[in-house]
């Protein structure tokens, strides 16, 4: 079975500073890992994905993540937050078997202070 | 990219009612389509997954009788809450994912029910 671990419910940061959200996750065979972002009452948004390749991912709205296939990880970065990218955050893997769905994280919300 | 569309975006109805939710695929053709359920301040759980042309697979604990899924044609799936009841409230995102080979998942906007 596969799964995704997010371990902060909540992330501040103030503006300009360097933000990071945490993902484990844990899947027999090659994992495929994303990250959504959600704004209030809204559906969920691609930011980036990793299938292949070189394990730093660049992705939307200058947000970065780094594979980390020994610690299992996929942590989401971004190098100067900005009040605007205050939103719920979900990690989600799956590994390319057939029709296998996404499964996400519990989410982290994040919080950028002006 | 890809657009999914839902109808409605949001939808009241009284209990022991049924509403239907509609997840169009604008721009391409998905042979598969996943109904996802989120409550307040909750992750996505996924209900089931929707294949064109055959019976939906629901997961564990969610009562086909209750979401009805009908995935008709390759542009269109719908979801049915039968006899709603206000626990039933909650957003409903759809998604689907190009024929094989894709790695993506494109979402709905969602919907959000509320039952009274």
């Amino acid at each position: 079975a596969q799964s995704v671990a997010q371990p902060e419910d909540q992330v501040n940061v103030a503006e300009g500073n360097p933000l990071t959200v945490k993902c484990t996750y844990s899947v027999s065979g090659n994992p495929y890992l994303f990250w959504y972002v959600q704004y209030p009452n809204r559906g969920l948004q691609f930011l980036l994905k990793y299938i292949t390749g070189d394990n730093l991912v660049k992705g939307s709205y200058g947000f970065e993540a780094e594979f980390n296939k020994s610690q299992t990880s996929f942590h989401l970065k971004k190098p100067s937050a900005l009040v605007s990218d205050s939103a719920l955050y979900f990690c989600a893997v799956r590994v390319f078997s057939g029709n296998t769905p996404l499964v996400f994280g519990k989410g982290t919300r994040l919080s950028v202070i002006a | 990219g890809a657009v999914v569309s839902q109808h409605p975006s949001w939808v009241i109805c009284k209990s022991g009612t049924s509403v239907k939710i509609e997840c169009r695929s604008l721009d391409f053709q998905a042979t598969t389509m996943f109904w996802y359920r989120q409550f307040p301040k909750q992750s996505l759980m996924l209900m089931a997954t929707s294949n064109e042309g055959s019976k939906a697979t629901y997961e564990q604990g969610v009562e086909k009788d209750k979401f009805l899924i009908n995935h008709a044609s390759l542009t269109l799936s719908t979801l049915t809450v039968t006899s709603a009841h206000p626990e039933d409230s909650s957003f409903y995102i759809c998604s689907a994912r190009r024929p094989s080979g894709s790695h993506e998942q494109y979402f709905g906007p969602g919907t959000r029910l509320t039952v009274t």
